[in-house]
């Protein structure tokens, strides 16, 4: 099976912009999460998507939002960028979603604002 | 807040000797997982343990789970250059999130 891919790779953005992030998860699982990876504070979690609905959100500001597909696949959006939005950004997939599964991580997204 | 706590925060090794790191956390937990990540890439799985269950194995794994001290252990035997890498306990609850901690970095010396 194919692993979990995220488009792009890398992107440098200015102050201000937006950017969207995303993420094909592994065929056949259907919960997709997004996590926030930086040296300060490490790994935190975002938002979790099963079947296109938001089961859960972590502390971010409206500014982050997502959302999913009816095949699985997922976006992230960041408006209004800030430089502390500077971060690898990482998509998972998993069966049914962490509570019970081990999550695939992808490559991730390293974002840097200027 | 992460849930997780490592220790140590960081390991040296000679190849060939054992690695053990350790995680602690708050709350009560459906399971547990470790992940390793590799030099700022993506994270990979390496074993998910049940509250229920008190030990797993995996190749060269062995994870420990005491949900009455609640704590976890990650031990690699035999370690090899390639065990390079940060390694993770993540905790998940019944709201489909994992809770990271900050990460042992290990580095496995020739």
């Amino acid at each position: 099976k194919a692993g979990v891919t995220q488009t792009p790779r890398y992107l440098i953005k200015t102050r201000g912009q937006q950017v969207t992030l995303s993420c094909s998860p592994i065929s056949g699982h259907r919960s997709v999460s997004w996590y926030q990876q930086t040296p300060g504070q490490g790994l935190q979690f975002l938002f979790e998507y099963f079947s296109e609905t938001q089961r859960n959100k972590g502390n971010f500001p409206g500014r982050f939002s997502g959302r999913q597909f009816s095949n699985s696949r997922s976006e992230m959006n960041v408006s209004t960028l800030e430089l502390g939005d500077s971060a690898l950004y990482l998509c998972a997939s998993s069966y049914e979603g962490a509570t019970s599964y081990e999550q695939y991580f992808g490559p991730g997204t390293r974002l840097t604002v200027t | 807040s992460q849930q997780g706590e490592e220790d140590p925060q960081a390991l040296s090794i000679q190849e060939g000797e054992n690695a053990t790191m350790n995680c602690s956390y708050k709350t009560s937990i459906n399971n547990l997982q470790w992940y390793r990540q590799n030099s700022g890439r993506g994270l990979v799985h390496l074993i998910l343990i049940r509250s229920n269950e008190r030990e797993k194995h995996s190749g060269r794994l062995r994870v420990t789970l005491d949900t009455s001290k609640k704590s976890s252990s990650l031990l690699i035997t035999a370690s090899r250059a390639a065990d390079t890498a940060s390694y993770f306990c993540a905790t998940a609850f019944n709201d489909y999130k994992l809770s990271f901690g900050a990460g042992t970095t290990v580095t496995v010396r020739a």
